[in-house]
């Protein structure tokens, strides 16, 4: 079946260091999602690429998807201690629609300040 | 509060016991899904409805678990003759058809 892995699984960085977590999947994926877990809080949607090559910022966060579909990255620049918590990507089981996310194991970063 | 809701938030039970969550979606979403998340891993997809309609479940989804969604708003997930190896964090989440997931709070689940 569908596998999404996700490296690193853990990253302690000092703050203001910058920090990047990879997403590779085993197929072709319509679209990628990302989300951030909190410790003790619930995934929350951070934002979704569709195209081949697409590049999205959001603040100090800067989101990739690769040529292929099959891999995406996350890069936080100059973290803050707010950004602790665990980064998963997920993406749709086969048919391209949304409801059936594979997620990734996630990678926990861990700001010291 | 307009987000998603879940009760109860925790659950210690012993084995062998009946155990039933509830889901308050997001008023306007169509889509529910349920997932269930353990240490050091990502959410992993259950079951989903599309209004009160159950179109997919997953074989993580034993025949001693039950999900409903009576009139397409509020969820149940029901878990019979519980074992060791459900105790878990459920959690729920909501969408408008294809749109971004909202989660709720999670129900965390013990079985002794």
């Amino acid at each position: 079946g569908q596998q999404v892995m996700q490296i690193p699984q853990y990253q302690h960085v000092q703050e203001g260091e910058d920090f990047t977590t990879y997403c590779n999947s085993s197929t072709t994926l319509s679209n990628i999602q990302w989300y951030k877990q909190r410790p003790g809080g619930h995934p929350v949607f951070l934002i979704q690429l569709v195209k081949s090559g697409e590049v999205k910022k959001q603040k100090r966060l800067t989101f990739q998807f690769g040529e292929a579909k099959k891999n995406s990255s996350l890069h936080i620049t100059a973290t803050q201690t707010t950004d602790v918590g665990t980064y998963f990507c997920a993406g749709p089981h086969s048919g391209g629609s949304n409801y059936k996310l594979t997620f990734g194991k996630g990678t926990l970063l861990t700001v010291n300040p | 509060d307009t987000g998603v809701s879940q009760n109860p938030r925790h659950k210690i039970t012993k084995r062998g016991q009946n155990v039933t969550f509830r889901c308050d979606p997001i008023s306007e979403h169509n889509r529910l899904y349920w997932y269930r998340q353990t240490l050091g891993q990502g959410p992993e997809f259950l079951t989903y409805f599309q209004n009160e309609a159950q179109l997919e479940k997953s074989r993580l989804l034993s025949d001693r678990f039950s999900a409903e969604r009576p009139k397409g708003s509020f969820s149940t997930l029901e878990i019979q003759r519980t074992e060791q190896g459900d105790s878990a964090m459920y959690l729920c989440a909501s969408s408008r058809f294809d749109g971004e997931q909202f989660f709720g709070p999670g129900t965390r689940l013990t079985v002794l």
